[in-house]
C-alpha cells in the first residue's frame, strides 16, 4: 500500500514561472518530510524539508507547504529555471516508522525556456 | 570529501549468479538504507541497517540480502533467488539523533542480467 503518493507523473512549466509539485500522504503518524531531486542515472538530492510542527518552509526558490488536516504537502518553485528538469520525489517519515523512509513515485518536471 | 559512494556504476551480471553492490560512507552515520529503483516508479526499501551488526527487511527483500559488519559498510548482494534483479540501486545513509531527519543519497549503481 503506497503511504506517500505524488499522482502527477510530470508537469510542464514555462522558464521563470511558478512549479507546483504536489504529494499525499495516508500515514498521520509522518512527522517529516522531505524534497528530493533527481537526474536520470544519478541518486536523489535533498533540496528541502519540513518538520509538523511547522506549515512552510522556505529555501531561496523552492517553499515546501505542509497541510496536515489534509494529509497533503507541496513544493513550490519560483521562478523556474530549466535546470530544474528533474524528477522530484517526496518523502516522509516518523516516529513509529521504524527509521524508514516512504518515498512517493516521483514527477517529471520540465522547465521549458 | 564526505559523501557515500556507491560501486560499480554500472554491472551486468548472467542469470543465476549471485553478485555484490558495494555502499561506503565517510559521513560517520548510523543508519543505512538500500532502495531500488524500477521505470516509472518511486524507491522500494530493500533492506535497512540502524546500527552496527543489525539489520532489517525493507518492503522487497525477498531474493537480496545484507551485512554490516563495519559502520561505513553496507553491501548488497543480489542473489539469484531474485527474480527480476535488473533495477537502478541506491544507498543512503542517515545520522541518528537530534538532526539526523535527513537521508542522504549515492550515485547509484546499474544491474543489468543478461
Amino acid at each position: 500500500d503506497q503511504q506517500v503518493k505524488q499522482n502527477s507523473p510530470s508537469l510542464s512549466v514555462q522558464e521563470g514561472r511558478i512549479s507546483i509539485l504536489n504529494c499525499d500522504y495516508t500515514n498521520s503518524m509522518f512527522d517529516y518530510f522531505l524534497w528530493y531531486k533527481k537526474y536520470p542515472a544519478e541518486g536523489p538530492t535533498f533540496l528541502i524539508s519540513i518538520s509538523s510542527i511547522k506549515d512552510k518552509n522556505e529555501d531561496g526558490r523552492f517553499t515546501v507547504f505542509l497541510n496536515k488536516s489534509a494529509k497533503h504537502l507541496s513544493l513550490h518553485i519560483v521562478p523556474s529555471q530549466p535546470g530544474d528538469s528533474a524528477v522530484y520525489f517526496c518523502a516522509a517519515s516518523g516516529l513509529g516508522t521504524g527509521n524508514q523512509f516512504y518515498f512517493g513515485t516521483g514527477t517529471s518536471l520540465t522547465v521549458i525556456p | 570529501d564526505g559523501g557515500i559512494t556507491q560501486s560499480p556504476k554500472y554491472l551486468f551480471r548472467k542469470e543465476g549468479q549471485n553478485v555484490t553492490l558495494s555502499c561506503e560512507q565517510n559521513l560517520n552515520h548510523d543508519a543505512m538504507y538500500w532502495y531500488r529503483q524500477d521505470p516509472g516508479q518511486g524507491l522500494r526499501l530493500i533492506y535497512y541497517s540502524q546500527i552496527v551488526n543489525d539489520f532489517q527487511k525493507g518492503d522487497i527483500a525477498e531474493g537480496y540480502s545484507v551485512s554490516r559488519e563495519k559502520k561505513e559498510s553496507f553491501p548488497l548482494t543480489v542473489t539469484s533467488a531474485q527474480k527480476n534483479p535488473t533495477a537502478f540501486y541506491l544507498c543512503a545513509s542517515k545520522a541518528q539523533g537530534a538532526g539526523g531527519n535527513t537521508i542522504y543519497f549515492g550515485e547509484g549503481s546499474w544491474l543489468t542480467v543478461v
